[in-house]
């Protein structure tokens, strides 16, 4: 256990519908990130906030995908009107800022199913 | 970041000491060398870093050459629990987003 937690585990979705997933941070880290992985291939960054300021976002895959941080802590990521094609884990990671090097703990992901 | 290349997959028997390598022709004077590894079902795990000096800690070792053009993950006493995907990423301090960009990894299976 890392420390980063995320819910839910686990998610079977209809096509079209919209799904929100949350990631706790490790509670003194100021960056959190979000990844996505596909079977078979290395996870895939999507997005990253530095306490609540999203300060990169131009990799999230379409504007159906939406990510949040409203006080700093938690966050959520949004996929609108999902296709089969989100199908992946969703992985979220979280880090310490100030110095070059910054160690990134990922949390255990959520896995989503589109029918 | 500098595009890395790995072996797609790897056997190593139980005790004895696992070593993968990671080509990384293109690596720029700032650039560190982070390896990560993904057990089944699990997020990433951080293993170790470092920038031209060898790096050691309780997990493993890090060889870089002194080109920095490549470097080798040392797992000195491979145990079963050590079966993973190992990625080797390199990565500027301050690069947008703080992003760690993966590849496809080495599979490394332990065998008994």
């Amino acid at each position: 256990d890392t420390g980063v937690s995320q819910d839910p585990r686990h998610k079977i979705t209809k096509r079209g519908q919209n799904v929100t997933f949350r990631c706790d941070p490790i509670s003194e880290h100021n960056r959190l990130y979000w990844y996505r992985q596909t079977l078979g291939q290395g996870p895939e960054f999507l997005t990253y906030f530095q306490n609540e300021a999203q300060l990169e976002k131009s990799r999230l895959l379409s504007d159906r995908f939406s990510a949040e941080r409203p006080k700093g802590s938690f966050s959520t990521l949004e996929i609108q009107r999902t296709e089969q094609g989100d199908s992946a884990m969703y992985l979220c990671a979280s880090s310490s800022g100030g110095v070059s090097y910054n160690e990134q703990f990922f949390g255990p992901g959520t896995r989503l199913t589109v029918l | 970041d500098a595009k890395t290349t790995q072996p797609t997959s790897m056997d190593c028997a139980e005790g004895r000491a696992a070593n993968l390598p990671c080509n990384h022709s293109t690596i720029s004077g700032n650039e560190y060398v982070y390896w990560y590894r993904q057990i089944h079902s699990q997020g990433p795990q951080y293993i170790i870093h470092g920038l031209k000096n060898n790096e050691t800690n309780e997990m493993a070792s890090l060889i870089i050459t002194e080109d920095r053009k490549s470097s080798t993950l040392i797992l000195p006493h491979a145990t079963l629990r050590d079966t993973a995907v190992y990625y080797c990423i390199v990565r500027a301090p301050y690069n947008a987003g703080n992003m760690l960009t993966f590849g496809g990894g080495t599979r490394l299976m332990v065998k008994p």
